[in-house]
């Protein structure tokens, strides 16, 4: 089992939709957690950090679910320049440093 | 510009040559990793360093790939022998965390080195 998995897409969705997309875990030992953002031939930009809590920044919700090692990024009114692929970031402790795998990404392709 | 750099941005070479690739990371960041990443696939994590120290290294790395900080500013990875596999977008990342720290981790990427092997 991968240590991160994504449902790879795409996902093409209009202008305006709401969409979700999950990430699962397999380390339950797993500390930080992360979305990330990459345009196409671009590097990956941090999206937003995920908390226990859950967390809003705009149009954009993520949450955590521990019990079942996953992690959800919900994008509400889609923009064309939400277009891009949202990378699922893990970390933990290994050896006295935090260890860090991503995911193989989501790709989201917003129509007009 | 204070983020991550990497030189050079594109590098093309026949199979069987060495090649070496530079980052730069954002100045008071004290950790540096190195990853690989193909096309539809996300970042594999490569190798890491903690000031100069190399910590750890992933099994992708073979002993063909090299990296150093050699004072613990900028690294460079060096792949010799280079074969059509390595292809690649090579990317680097910095971020600064104490050591011990449980506070999250949140790197910074360079544009990335684009490595097309004939």
């Amino acid at each position: 089992r991968k240590e991160v998995e994504q449902d790879p897409g795409p996902f093409n969705v209009p202008e305006g939709a709401t969409v979700a997309f999950n990430c699962t875990y397999s380390n339950s030992a797993s500390q930080s957690f992360f979305w990330y953002r990459q345009d196409c031939r671009k590097e990956p930009k941090l999206l937003m950090s995920v908390y226990s809590s859950g967390n809003e920044d705009g149009r954009f919700t993520a949450q955590l679910n521990r019990a079942s090692q996953y992690i959800s990024l919900l994008i509400r009114d889609s923009k064309l320049s939400d277009s891009a692929t949202y990378l699922c970031v893990v970390s933990f402790l290994s050896g006295g440093y935090q260890k860090v795998t991503f995911g193989t990404g989501t790709k989201l392709q917003v129509i007009p | 510009d204070t983020g991550v750099s990497q030189d050079p941005r594109h590098k093309i070479t026949k199979r069987g040559q060495n090649v070496t690739f530079r980052c730069d990371p954002i100045s008071e960041h004290n950790r540096l990793y190195w990853y690989r990443q193909t096309l539809g696939q996300g970042p594999e994590f490569l190798t890491y360093f903690q000031n100069e120290a190399q910590l750890e290294k992933s099994r992708l790395l073979s002993d063909r790939f090299s990296a150093e900080r050699p004072k613990g500013s900028f690294s460079t990875l060096e792949i010799q022998r280079t074969e059509q596999g390595d292809s690649a977008m090579y990317l680097c990342a910095s971020s600064f965390l104490p050591d011990g720290s449980l506070a999250k981790n949140i790197q910074y990427f360079g544009a990335g080195t684009r490595l097309s092997v004939l």
